[in-house]
């Protein structure tokens, strides 16, 4: 069964920390994202690759950086953590021009206090 | 650039009723269209896409979609729905690039009465 594993179900953090939310994909998908997911407002794209090396930001990347080394991981890191980073983190992925849809991680619902 | 406008926020439907979850998008070429149900904690599953050909597409779990393009509109429907039914709906524009970015409406919550 492919699959997209986010690391954590569930994290907590302090103010400041850095954070590091992990995903790997097993589908060889040269697209991978991270939303954001905030009741009320949807899914919102934080940054999103298309290859190896290559990042792109989405709609709000501020506070947010990623890392993707390997073709089948993306990292979203929190460089220094605030409390309104506190939301749902969904890891996806998709083929080239995504014609086929995403394929969703399970999320990591991340607590900053 | 594209948007996604769900105008009900919460449905509720009687087991066994037909549903239908409104959908408008806006985007300025052809697009990619998709539906994504999401359970209680979990991600994202798909349900059905569109992209082109016709303009009724079947999905997973009986559900059933279609685009009209002169209502910029891509509705989802399900003639019976099941208790088990019961979850948050997702309406999604895609890109037509290779990097395919989607842009998600804010969801619409379906509640099922007994």
């Amino acid at each position: 069964d492919v699959k997209v594993t986010q690391s954590s179900r569930y994290l907590v953090k302090r103010t400041g920390e850095k954070v590091f939310l992990e995903c790997v994909q097993d589908m060889d998908h040269e697209n991978m994202f991270w939303y954001r997911q905030d009741p009320g407002l949807g899914l919102r794209l934080i940054y999103f690759s298309y290859d190896v090396k290559m990042k792109e930001k989405g709609d709000i990347p501020e506070g947010y950086s990623v890392s993707r080394e390997k073709k089948e991981r993306f990292s979203l890191i929190l460089e220094s953590a605030s409390t309104n980073q506190t939301s749902m983190y969904l890891c996806a992925s998709s083929l080239l021009g995504q014609r086929y849809g995403y394929t969703f991680g399970s999320g990591t619902r991340l607590t900053v206090v | 650039a594209q948007s996604v406008t769900q105008p009900d926020i919460h449905i509720t439907v009687s087991e066994g009723a037909s549903l239908e979850l409104r959908c408008n998008y806006s985007y300025g070429a052809t697009p990619y269209l998709f539906w994504y149900v999401q359970s209680p904690g979990q991600g994202l599953q798909l349900l059905l896409k569109y992209f082109s050909g016709d303009t009724l597409v079947q999905g997973i779990k009986g559900f059933e979609a279609e685009f009209k393009r002169s209502q910029s509109s891509f509705n989802l429907r399900k003639p019976s729905v099941h208790w088990s039914d019961a979850a948050e709906y997702f309406c999604a524009v895609g890109e037509s690039t290779n990097a395919g970015k989607s842009t998600f409406g804010d969801g619409t919550t379906l509640t099922v009465k007994p």
